[in-house]
């Protein structure tokens, strides 16, 4: 069975650039999580999705950050304009709990670096 | 509020055991886990433990929980040199969400 999937790997932008991240899914899992890692540190929850509904985004920059996740499967999520401390790894999990507790299974995440 | 906390590093020689502890601050946990992040690579789950458990074994792996000191631990019998990594420890805290520590660095010298 596939794991996470996550694209693209590695992305080098220069700051005030949008920038894209691609998240697919365990089949059948409910719930997808974007974390935001920083170098040295845990992941933190950047939006949490049921399905297509974001049920937790408080921690999501949202002047700068939105994602999608249309017909619950896939998800995007976007930065524009980038700023140099965005730069970091950006983690996908998807679990199939609705909102209990739940083992998250991760991609492999996408690096970014911001000039 | 929430926070978990981890020891940076850890050093032990092949073959010794390993033992990677982490602090939790929130009594309402349910689930406390333990994932394992290889470089350039994503969180892999190796064990959990339900709150009402103290124990759990899993071949290497022994999960120590005192619920009391809200304490955490994870034993790796005979480390090998492929169990370097970053450990997570990661509690399913009351608020729907999973908070994770800092990472505890293992370094296996051969």
């Amino acid at each position: 069975e596939a794991g996470v999937v996550q694209s693209p790997r590695y992305k080098i932008i220069e700051k005030k650039q949008p920038v894209a991240f691609w998240c697919n899914p365990i089949s059948g899992h409910n719930t997808l999580y974007w974390y935001l890692q920083n170098l040295g540190q845990g992941p933190e929850l950047l939006i949490r999705y049921e399905n297509e509904e974001a049920v937790d985004d408080s921690q999501l920059p949202k002047d700068r950050f939105s994602a999608e996740r249309l017909k619950g499967v896939d998800s995007t999520l976007k930065i524009q304009p980038a700023e140099l401390g965005d730069s970091a790894v950006y983690l996908c999990a998807s679990s199939e709990a609705r909102g209990r507790a739940d083992t998250q299974y991760f991609g492999p995440g996408t690096r970014l670096t911001v000039l | 509020g929430e926070d978990v906390e981890q020891s940076l590093f850890l050093s032990v020689r092949e073959g010794d055991s390993s033992v990677i502890n982490c602090t939790y601050t929130d009594s309402s946990s349910t689930y406390l886990y333990w994932y394992k992040q290889e470089p350039g690579a994503g969180l892999q789950l190796l064990t959990y433990i339900f709150s009402n458990m103290d124990m759990k074994q899993d071949q290497r792996l022994t999960v120590l929980l005192n619920k009391k000191d809200k304490h955490l631990s994870l034993r790796i019998a005979d480390t090998q040199t492929g169990d370097s990594a970053i450990y997570f420890c990661a509690e399913w805290s009351g608020t729907y969400k999973y908070i994770f520590g800092t990472g505890t660095r293992l370094k296996v010298l051969a």
